[in-house]
């Protein structure tokens, strides 16, 4: 079975832009979640998406969006980029919406210049 | 806030040896912790995941030890090997987030294996 995958792998943007993330779950997994990895640190949680809803939020601004499509898969928008949402841009899988183990894609790389 | 933490940034290994990784973590309000392994350019790894109504867990070559009194997770390798070479993070799902799968992570530390 093919795990999670994300697109694109690599993305270079300018300040001001705007950026869309793209991702695919396990199939039959339920559950998306996005996290942010900033260079030498770990991944910090950013949304979970379950069914379609927004079921958990980290401390991002209003400049981060995601959804979730029927088909269970999600984006992640970024608004008004900044220097700052330079990153390691993950998605993870899960089962269900609790505490399931989470399976991580392999990420992308957005430079904001 | 909270957070996973991480005692050594980077632990060096000979090839065959046993390694043996720790986190303390600060937040007592947890259920479950993972352990995920991430190689340069790639995603963070599942490997193994413990609940906090257990003590230890094993899996292949790998052991994780969480002991709630003093709130600190390891991560035991059994004979390291070269493919070892990684950042292993420890991570917590703290039962205050309610139904929604909030992993907070550590910093990581860095698994150096030489031959």
């Amino acid at each position: 079975d093919a795990g999670v995958t994300q697109s694109p792998t690599h993305l270079i943007k300018t300040r001001g832009q705007q950026v869309t993330l793209r991702c695919s779950p396990i199939s039959g997994h339920k559950s998306v979640s996005w996290y942010q990895q900033v260079l030498g640190q770990g991944p910090q949680f950013i949304f979970q998406y379950y069914e379609k809803e927004e079921r958990g939020r980290g401390n991002f601004p209003d400049r981060f969006s995601a959804r979730q499509f029927p088909n269970y898969s999600s984006e992640l928008n970024v608004n008004a980029l900044l220097l700052g949402d330079s990153a390691l841009y993950l998605c993870a899988s899960s089962l269900f919406r609790g505490t399931d183990t989470q399976y991580f894609g392999p990420g992308t790389r957005l430079t904001v210049l | 806030g909270e957070s996973v933490g991480l005692h050594l940034p980077t632990l060096s290994v000979q090839e065959g040896d046993n390694s043996i990784i720790n986190c303390a973590y600060s937040n007592s309000a947890s259920d479950y912790f993972i352990w995920y392994k991430q190689e340069s350019g790639k995603g963070p790894q599942f490997i193994i995941d413990i609940r906090s109504n257990m003590d230890k867990r094993q899996g292949q070559r790998v052991t994780v030890l969480l002991n709630k009194t003093v709130k600190h997770l390891s991560l035991q390798i059994a004979a390291t090997q070269p493919g070892d070479s990684a950042v292993y993070f420890c991570a917590e799902n703290p039962l205050n987030t309610g139904t929604a799968s909030k992993l907070t992570f550590g910093t990581g530390t860095r698994l150096q294996v030489t031959l």
